[in-house]
């Protein structure tokens, strides 16, 4: 079954509008999540990691106050795309990690979120 | 900096055919390096990963570090291993955790 649930799996809304996207850890506590984003026919970008009860990590190119994650519990990381804009239209993933911010552990995946901003 | 590259963005073989995914890295740690994979309309999982040394649905890979590569292979392919195929590198980074660099992907499409 899905280790990782990720919620909503589309999202279709207007320019300025802020959208929140939610990735669940359903098998184990997780302290790191990841947020990646995917442009069509591109790889998978990390755009931040997730600590719970700390701040994130920023990629570099990646603005913090434009991609606002929550990191409030060991199962649940949110990311809000604030005053979204066409071209943060893109398709978000997020996955955890067992066993901490150095785990040698494999990634577990949600299913991602097209975000569509009109 | 770190780098994977998949230098084949798509892979058409005849089932039964062998199957070779290509992958370089470039790092000047010690690798770690998986291969995930995408079917169609699923999340991405995790095919196999070097330090496992198992082979998976008949994949195999094997790390050479001489030629920085880490290509994934299998002797007979078969219509379900159409998909899209990533290669990452997983590093280590001070105060900051593990990451994972992807490579630009493969997509494996295996005719009848």
């Amino acid at each position: 079954g899905a280790v990782v649930s990720q919620h909503p799996s589309r999202v279709i809304c207007k320019s300025g509008t802020s959208v929140k996207i939610e990735c669940r850890s359903l098998d184990f506590q997780a302290t790191t999540m990841f947020w990646y984003r995917q442009f069509p026919k591109q790889s998978l970008m990390l755009m931040a990691t997730s600590n719970e009860g700390s701040k994130a990590t920023y990629e570099q190119g990646v603005e913090k106050d434009k991609f606002l994650i929550n990191h409030a519990s060991l199962t649940l990381s949110t990311l809000t795309v604030t005053s979204a804009h066409p071209e943060d239209s893109s398709f978000y993933i997020c996955s955890v990690l067992a066993g901490g911010a150095y785990s040698n552990q494999p990634q577990h995946f949600g299913d991602g979120t097209r975000l569509s901003i009109l | 900096a770190q780098r994977v590259t998949q230098p084949e963005k798509l892979l058409s073989v005849f089932k039964g055919a062998p199957v070779e995914l290509k992958c370089n890295y470039s790092y000047s740690g010690s690798p770690e390096l998986f291969w995930y994979v995408q079917y169609s309309r699923q999340r991405l999982q995790l095919l196999l990963r070097h330090i496992s040394r198992e082979s998976i649905k008949g994949f195999t890979a094997d790390l050479n570090k001489g030629e920085t590569s880490f290509h994934l292979k299998k002797p007979f392919a078969q219509e379900e291993d159409s998909a899209m195929y990533y290669c990452a590198l997983s590093l280590s980074r001070d105060n900051a955790g593990n990451m994972l660099t992807f490579g630009g992907g493969t997509r494996l499409m295996v005719k009848p």
